[in-house]
């Protein structure tokens, strides 16, 4: 159980061009989803929390125009990257909460997007 | 302010030996800690979590840490490396044990199991 999935597992863009990765929670509810970037050997830092039917979270620093979060449902949330550039080049990974879980508090991660910017 | 240090970027060990990997927190409230495990190209592995009840943990593949609140120390510890051991793992702190959604991620201690 308790299963994340992401699509796509990769994906190669042009710069200026936008890039949507999907997170789905496979056999649970998630009213909160994560999105989290990791650049090359470096440690996973969240981008923003996402909430089942409001407007995301972001963390200082992360621009809310340039990278759109959507959680439409209580299985699916979207991350836009728009007008994409080289320098967002990175593994994207997102994780939810299952609130009905006895460990409220722990995340199942998907298993990422990695990005490449042309 | 809630952190996590891992002492090691890299450590290396022989197949067949013991393995220990660093984790140091900072938290102002009694945390839940966390051991990831993340093989090339795929997912964060949840290998153990500590939630404020027994203070020695047990997890996958053999894995166990230890929280030492005096030592602000969760280490985590194997007696025999495998050579499928061999990934990147992260110590992760959620704060406030558990009230608040964050995780806090430390740098990561890539360990390779040498045959």
């Amino acid at each position: 159980g308790a299963v994340v999935s992401q699509h796509p597992s990769w994906v190669i863009c042009k710069s200026g061009t936008s890039v949507k990765i999907e997170c789905r929670s496979l056999d649970f509810q998630a009213t909160t989803m994560f999105w989290y970037r990791q650049f090359p050997k470096q440690s996973l830092m969240l981008m923003a929390t996402s909430n089942e039917g409001s407007k995301a979270t972001y963390e200082q620093g992360v621009e809310k125009d340039k990278f759109l979060i959507n959680h439409a449902s209580l299985t699916l949330s979207t991350l836009t990257v728009t007008s994409a550039h080289p320098e967002d080049s990175s593994f994207y990974i997102c994780s939810a909460r299952d609130v009905l879980a006895r460990s409220y508090n722990e995340q199942f991660f998907g298993p990422g997007t990695r990005l490449t910017v042309l | 302010a809630q952190s996590v240090t891992q002492l090691d970027s890299h450590v290396s060990v022989s197949e067949g030996t013991p393995v220990l990997l660093r984790c140091n927190y900072s938290s102002s409230y009694s945390p839940s800690l966390f051991w990831y495990v993340q093989h090339p190209n795929k997912g964060l592995q949840l290998l153990l979590k500590y939630t404020s009840a027994a203070t020695l943990v047990k997890g996958i593949n053999g894995f166990e840490a230890e929280f030492k609140k005096s030592e602000t120390s969760f280490h985590l510890t194997k007696p025999s490396a495998h050579m499928s051991d061999a990934a990147e793992y992260f110590c992760v702190v959620s704060p406030y044990g558990g009230a608040t959604n964050k995780l806090i991620f430390g740098t990561g201690t890539l360990l390779a199991v040498q045959p």
